[in-house]
């Protein structure tokens, strides 16, 4: 299976600061059909995970643009800039180009 | 408005069968491009997979879990089942049920999830 490896596991920062997570994948995510299928969801405490990006770095419904994505290949970026209260919670970032789906086992943004 | 429900047992004993209920509105699992698919979330760990079901009937299954699974739907209802079978405690999680509408658009829209306790 494909692991994805997310870091900081942690991630403390204050309203209005900009900041990073990272995900690197044990192998390339470049599908034989040109796409990457590489995704980024966030979970705030008590909810369902919710889709954030697609595809590396196209932005969900209703998802501000604060968030943006990047990468290619193994090692992919979610940054946020300028967080706010509502952006607290749990990151995941996940794989669909080899079966079985992963998941990033998930970077937890806290106030500092 | 798209919506997910999911329903379940609550609590089982090892060695039963879990059998989960994925209830929908706002779209249909005939529509091509449709697929729906149970993603579970052990108490404060991170997301497994287990299985994608889609308007063809087409499936797909994590390994993980073996020979256990079997994802199912109920396209005039709007539902999709999952079953697990022999479960034990390592089977507790919140389980949750998600659409796609195309791999681009995978997991747009989640349910609120449903806790399953397996304990003897």
């Amino acid at each position: 299976d494909v692991v994805l490896t997310q870091t900081p596991s942690i991630l403390s920062a204050t309203i209005g600061q900009s900041v990073s997570i990272s995900c690197r994948s044990s192998q390339s995510l470049l599908d034989s059909d040109g796409n990457t299928y590489l995704y980024w969801f966030l979970q705030r405490p008590g909810q369902s995970p919710q889709r954030l990006i697609y595809l590396v770095s196209n932005l969900g419904s209703g998802v501000p643009n604060r968030f943006s994505g990047s990468g290619s290949g193994t090692d992919f970026t979610l940054k946020i800039s300028g967080v706010e209260a509502e952006d607290l919670g749990v990151y995941y970032c996940m794989q669909a180009t080899h079966a079985p789906y992963t998941f990033g086992a998930g970077t937890k943004l806290e106030l500092k | 408005q798209v919506t997910l429900k999911e329903s379940g047992p609550g609590i089982l004993q090892p060695s039963q069968t879990l059998s989960l209920t994925c209830s929908f509105s706002g779209f249909s699992l005939s529509t091509s491009g449709i697929c729906v698919s149970w993603i579970r979330q052990p108490s404060g760990k991170g997301l497994e997979w287990l299985a994608t079901i889609c308007w063809e009937d087409s499936k797909g299954y994590n390994p993980s879990l073996k020979n256990r699974l079997t994802i199912s739907k109920d396209t005039s209802n709007n539902q999709a089942f999952l079953k697990i079978t022999s479960v034990d405690t390592a089977d507790t999680a919140i389980y949750y049920c998600a659409r796609s509408f195309t791999i681009a658009a995978i997991f747009d829209y989640w349910g609120q999830g449903v806790m399953v306790t397996v304990s003897s």
